[in-house]
């Protein structure tokens, strides 16, 4: 079962705009939520996190928001360059490391 | 600089051959987790451990694939008999149990002919 659902498999915005991605889970035991970043050919890297017990993570040019009563979690890029192209992977777990699971990912495209 | 390191990096065989893959954890992180990236299911869940002791490993087809930790510093993942539906990157990840992220290998492609 899909506990963790990234509906759009890609995203394609220009240099410079902001890129939203979006994440639903259906487990509400989750509680700690996050989002990696993958490059061809490398393994996922971890980007921002962010804890039940608040709603917005900010950091620098990337901020995570969580509603927790729709269940559901957006990344804003803001302002996105061609560099954060890659492939974006929305992560959920209850406690830190624990039965961590992933959703299927979401292409993004920034175009120069 | 600490990382997860897995081994082989590429794998190719033939249908019905056994297929171990390697993880060495980051010295002092207490979780290990196995992923398989698909199309589909992007980053699947196939097992993890904390503290050595397997929790989970009920996204793993439990007649052919089999995870251990024989020690703190390995763990595998062994496929016997490999299938071609069994080819896709598996990725090994660990982390604390008590705060921060994973950390992910580089992954293992396999390919099953």
């Amino acid at each position: 079962d899909q506990q963790v659902k990234q509906n759009s498999p890609s995203l394609s915005v220009q240099e410079g705009r902001i890129s939203i991605l979006n994440c639903d889970y259906t487990n509400s035991m989750f509680d700690y939520f996050l989002w990696y970043k993958k490059y061809p050919a490398e393994g996922p890297t971890f980007l921002i996190s962010i804890s039940s017990i608040k709603d917005k993570n900010e950091d620098g040019r990337f901020t995570v928001f969580l509603n927790k009563s729709a269940k559901h979690l957006s990344l804003h890029i803001v302002p996105s360059q061609p560099g954060d192209s890659a492939v974006y992977f929305c992560a959920a777990s209850v406690g830190h490391n624990n039965d961590m699971r992933f959703g299927a990912g979401t292409r993004l495209t920034v175009k120069p | 600089d600490a990382r997860v390191t897995q081994t082989p990096r590429h794998k190719v065989t033939e249908m019905g051959q056994e297929v171990t893959m390697r993880c060495q954890p980051i010295l002092g992180h207490n979780t290990v987790f196995w992923y398989r990236q698909t199309m589909m299911q992007g980053l699947e869940l196939l097992a993890y451990f904390r503290n050595r002791a397997p929790l989970d490993d009920s996204g793993m087809p439990k007649d052919r694939f089999s995870a251990e930790m024989p020690d703190a510093t390995l763990a595998t993942l062994k496929i016997q008999p490999s299938e071609p539906r069994d080819s896709a990157v598996y990725f090994c990840a660990s982390g604390r149990s008590w705060g921060g992220e994973l950390f992910f290998g580089e992954g293992s492609r396999l390919t099953v002919l």
